[in-house]
């Protein structure tokens, strides 16, 4: 069964400090990987798609990375503002389905 | 541009009773999805399409039915309602399924559709 974990479940950080959100997948066939925003109540918003063959992808103060023989990708936000306070989930495409699976998500707070 | 549109909102249902969640997307996307989130949980998959006439069982499709007539829209049925059905529901389309690095795939999310089964 293919899974996705992300830790820490949540994350509380000062205004200003850049950050690493983390995720974790159990098998290292994958197609892509998608990294969301949630906010409350609302849908997610697609923030950054990483291919299989890329290393990283990046936009604006958010840079994605990708190693896929440790089963693992990370999302760095840069000087982190409190407008970023969000759920952020990762969602990836193994070869093996036609669907994405996706992680629990990391709680972000960014307090002013 | 719309998107992927939801409706209802919200919803709340007795036991027993149905219901059908609609989704419309003006994307002209091939795929089509439906998910689940529970608190605390990722999204699941319940049903999904990859075009008009044709749909597959994603994780969790027991209690639920899909059609898909038209490549716009993908309504979620709900066959006599139960508490464990009690969630938020998100429809999302892409060009592509999850077999494309064109980054066609990249998947576009309705507001959700929060049903309550008391």
């Amino acid at each position: 069964k293919q899974e996705v974990t992300q830790i820490p479940a949540a994350l509380s950080v000062p205004e200003g400090e850049n950050l690493v959100l983390n995720c974790s997948f159990t098998d290292s066939a994958i197609y892509n990987l998608q990294w969301f925003r949630q906010d409350p109540g609302k849908g997610l918003t697609s923030l950054l798609l990483i291919q299989s063959s890329q290393r990283e992808q990046t936009s604006g103060r958010l840079n994605a990375s990708l190693d896929k023989s440790s089963g693992r990708s990370t999302l760095y936000i840069a000087a982190s503002q409190p407008g970023d306070s969000a759920t952020y989930l990762c969602a990836v495409g193994f070869d093996t389905g036609n669907q994405f699976y996706f992680g629990t998500g990391t709680s972000l707070t960014v307090i002013p | 541009n719309a998107g992927v549109t939801q409706t209802p909102k919200f919803r709340i249902l007795k036991i027993g009773q149905s219901m059908t969640l609609q989704c419309a997307q003006d994307m002209n996307h091939n795929y089509m999805y439906w998910y689940r989130q529970d608190p605390g949980m990722g999204l699941k998959l319940i049903y999904y399409s990859v075009g008009a006439g044709i749909t597959d069982k994603g994780e969790v499709p027991n209690g639920y039915n899909v059609s898909r007539s038209t490549t716009e829209d993908f309504p979620l049925r709900l066959e006599l309602a139960a508490p464990s059905q009690t969630s938020v529901y998100f429809c999302a389309s892409s060009q592509t399924g999850t077999a494309s690095f064109s980054g066609a795939n990249v998947l576009t999310f309705g507001a959700g559709s929060r049903l309550t089964v008391l």
